[in-house]
């Protein structure tokens, strides 16, 4: 099992604000990536990282930025936050050995005013 | 383009019955076809995944059917309860690609008492 950790929860902002999203696993699983998820919609893929200084964008264009330095977190920043970035955030990570299967955290949600 | 088409968008079982799903795809290069269950508040938990080689895989009351000419696979919830009510996921990815999942819509399942 892959212990996940997402910080906040639950951010409500104005527009303009910078944010970062924290991710951080416990296990040392080297891929992890971000979803986006609008409520009750599917998960889009938008960042995911295969290990340290590894990024690379997802299906989804995204204006959020990612940056991995240390295996254990992958933190996602909105330089400037605007309403249209409303949405759920979720952070996974890939077991390893690869199965294929993901383990979520429990999600970042986010509002911008 | 969506590549992961999955119905019905909700559904209302009553407990005991037979809760089905289904999903199609595009890509015949996907090859790790996982149903991902999510509660309210909660990110997604993996519950039962088939590689193409099986047309069919068991895991206590979930059943998943896969029918890699028609390029469809199903969920199959026997003896559905209350406590199944949840969104669930079909989901589809290439394990050779970094297992990054692409998602259906999501169906949103109620199990009346």
């Amino acid at each position: 099992e892959a212990d996940i950790y997402q910080t906040p929860r639950y951010l409500v902002i104005g527009t303009g604000k910078k944010i970062t999203l924290e991710c951080s696993q416990t296990m040392g699983h080297d891929k992890m990536y971000w979803y986006q998820q609008d409520p009750g919609m599917e998960l889009h893929l938008i960042h995911y990282s295969y290990g340290v200084n590894s990024t690379e964008k997802g299906d989804l264009s995204s204006e959020s930025t990612v940056s991995r330095i240390r295996t254990e977190h992958f933190p996602l920043t909105l330089e400037s936050a605007r309403p249209s970035h409303t949405s759920q955030y979720l952070c996974a990570v890939g077991r390893r050995p690869d199965t294929g299967e993901l383990f979520f955290g429990e999600g970042s949600r986010l509002t911008v005013l | 383009q969506q590549q992961v088409k999955q119905s019905p968008q909700s559904l209302i079982v009553q407990k005991g019955g037979i809760s089905i799903i289904n999903c199609a795809y595009e890509n015949t290069a996907f090859d790790y076809f996982p149903w991902y269950q999510q509660f309210p508040g909660k990110g997604p938990a993996l519950l039962i995944a088939i590689r193409p080689d099986v047309s069919e895989k068991k895991e206590g009351r979930f059943t998943i059917s896969f029918n890699k000419s028609a390029k469809q696979f199903s969920l199959h919830i026997m003896d559905s309860q209350p406590g199944d009510s949840a969104t669930y996921f079909c989901a589809a990815s290439i394990m050779t690609s970094g297992s990054r999942l692409t998602f259906g819509e999501g169906t949103q399942l109620t199990v009346n008492p």
